[in-house]
């Protein structure tokens, strides 16, 4: 099995941009898709990015996602930052025999 | 519009057992595979255990295999997680999740694509 390995938190400004990342332990980021999930307190857990970078519909296009392959890492692009982005962010990926989540990341919005 | 609703969370005791229910509607609940999820306090996501589509195939993770057992009833629309000798480590709110393919793991990329509430188990010692 790999790790994914998130930043424990980042903060940003309203309106400004903000980037997390999911770095890949082993393996190729690129050979299993990437997932990147919401939690909000008090909401539903969602899906915000599936297969690296397709948005589900009814998700806003501020949220995108990305492979960078020299860093072995995904990451969820977040634009425009409103409050009510303020949220934990997971990513997720699996191999063949198990599926792996990173550790979350905590995002605040000042 | 999907709906996940789980139940059947509460407090046991060390060694005890629960099973967690979670009703799906929505969607047609035998054409995907589903999922337990669990996060334990002040910790990240662990996924648990799957099941395919037609309740064929089973896949856990090391922290249940042996104790846990995922199954479905597709014509109650019904996904169901049997906990026995349950650990204090298992104290967690258990998420129910619809993926996206009708099988997961093995060739098929795995993604949540649907999440219920939760349901909190607490095992005390």
């Amino acid at each position: 099995n790999f790790i994914l390995t998130q930043p424990h938190s980042v903060s940003e400004s309203p309106g400004k941009t903000v980037t997390i990342s999911c770095t890949r332990s082993s393996g190729n980021i690129a050979r299993d898709y990437v997932q990147w999930y919401q939690f909000r307190p008090g909401s539903f857990p969602t899906t915000v990015i599936y297969k690296g970078f397709e948005r589900p519909s009814g998700v806003s296009d501020r949220f995108s996602g990305a492979i960078d392959y020299s860093t072995n890492s995904a990451s969820l692009t977040i634009s425009g930052l409103q409050t009510g982005d303020e949220a934990e962010y997971f990513c997720q990926s699996d191999d063949s025999s198990s599926v792996v989540f990173g550790g979350g990341t905590t995002l605040t919005v000042l | 519009e999907v709906q996940l609703v789980e139940s059947g969370g509460g407090s046991v005791q060390r060694g005890g057992s629960l099973r967690l229910s979670c009703a799906a509607s929505g969607f047609t609940f035998d054409a995907f595979a589903m999922a337990w999820v669990r996060r334990a306090p002040g910790k990240g996501l662990e996924w648990v255990s799957g099941v395919n589509g037609n309740g064929e195939k089973t896949y856990y993770a090391a922290s249940g295999k042996g104790r846990f057992i995922v199954s479905r009833a597709n014509s109650q629309n019904t996904l169901f997680l049997q906990m026995n000798s349950l650990r204090v480590d298992d104290t967690a709110v258990y998420y129910c999740a619809k993926t996206g393919n009708f099988d997961i793991l093995g060739g098929y990329y795995t993604s949540f694509e649907y999440w219920g509430q939760g349901t909190l188990v607490t095992v005390s010692s």
